[in-house]
């Protein structure tokens, strides 16, 4: 079975600075990975995903992030936040083959200050 | 792009009642469609898995008879709360998967709220 990590439930950075959340899994296949935002009271948006192929994938509104197998990772990164990007952002796996569900990490609420 | 309908975004019902929710998929065809729950400030936790034309797929916990699932046709997925109760308040966000391009859309979620 699958499993996702996001370390800190909450992160919080400065209008202008490097955003960083964290994301790691567990599955015995090669993973399909994902990364969605969600508004309060929406639904989910695909930031950006990575199936096969080149391990560094850009996403909308600037974000983008790296697959490192070694390290079981996929971070999120973008260079510049904006107040816009305050919002709740979830990581998801999927393992290839079949037709499963998505399976998400707890969420990181990402806070940007003035 | 794909685009995931999902409505009523919001419902109140009292308790003992059932509530049918309704996702449809606009402009592709979605073999596989997904129900997630989410409960405040939490993940969301996938619920069921329908294919249309053949049974739900349920995950461990989560009771068949009180959340019905119907996959009639490739466009039209729906959730049915049956005789709803307070703990099943929550928000429900279904998902069709379009298989040619790997991803999942997700509709924008129906509140629940069972008084």
């Amino acid at each position: 079975a699958q499993s996702v990590t996001q370390l800190g439930s909450h992160v919080s950075v400065s209008e202008g600075a490097l955003v960083l959340l964290r994301c790691n899994y567990s599955s015995s296949v090669p993973p399909y990975l994902f990364w969605y935002v969600q508004y309060p009271n929406q639904g989910l948006q695909l930031l950006l995903k990575y199936t096969t192929g080149a391990t560094l994938v850009k996403g909308i509104n600037g974000f983008e992030a790296e697959f490192k197998k070694s390290e079981t990772s996929f971070h999120l990164t973008k260079p510049s936040a904006h107040m816009s990007d305050a919002a709740e952002y979830f990581c998801a796996v999927r393992t290839g083959g079949g037709a499963d569900g998505l399976t998400f990490g707890k969420g990181t609420h990402l806070i940007i200050q003035p | 792009g794909a685009v995931v309908s999902q409505h009523p975004s919001w419902v109140i019902c009292k308790s003992g009642t059932s509530v049918k929710i309704e996702c449809r998929s606009l402009d592709f065809q979605a073999t596989t469609m997904f129900w997630y729950r989410q409960f405040p400030k939490q993940s969301l936790m996938l619920m069921a898995t329908s294919n249309e034309g053949s049974k739900a797929t349920y995950e461990q916990g989560v009771e068949k008879d009180k959340f019905l699932i119907n996959h009639a046709s490739l466009t039209l997925s729906t959730l049915t709360v049956t005789s709803a109760h307070p703990e099943d308040s929550s928000f429900y966000i279904c998902s069709a998967r379009d298989g040619g391009r790997l991803g999942y859309t997700f509709g924008s979620g129906t509140r629940l709220t069972v008084v």
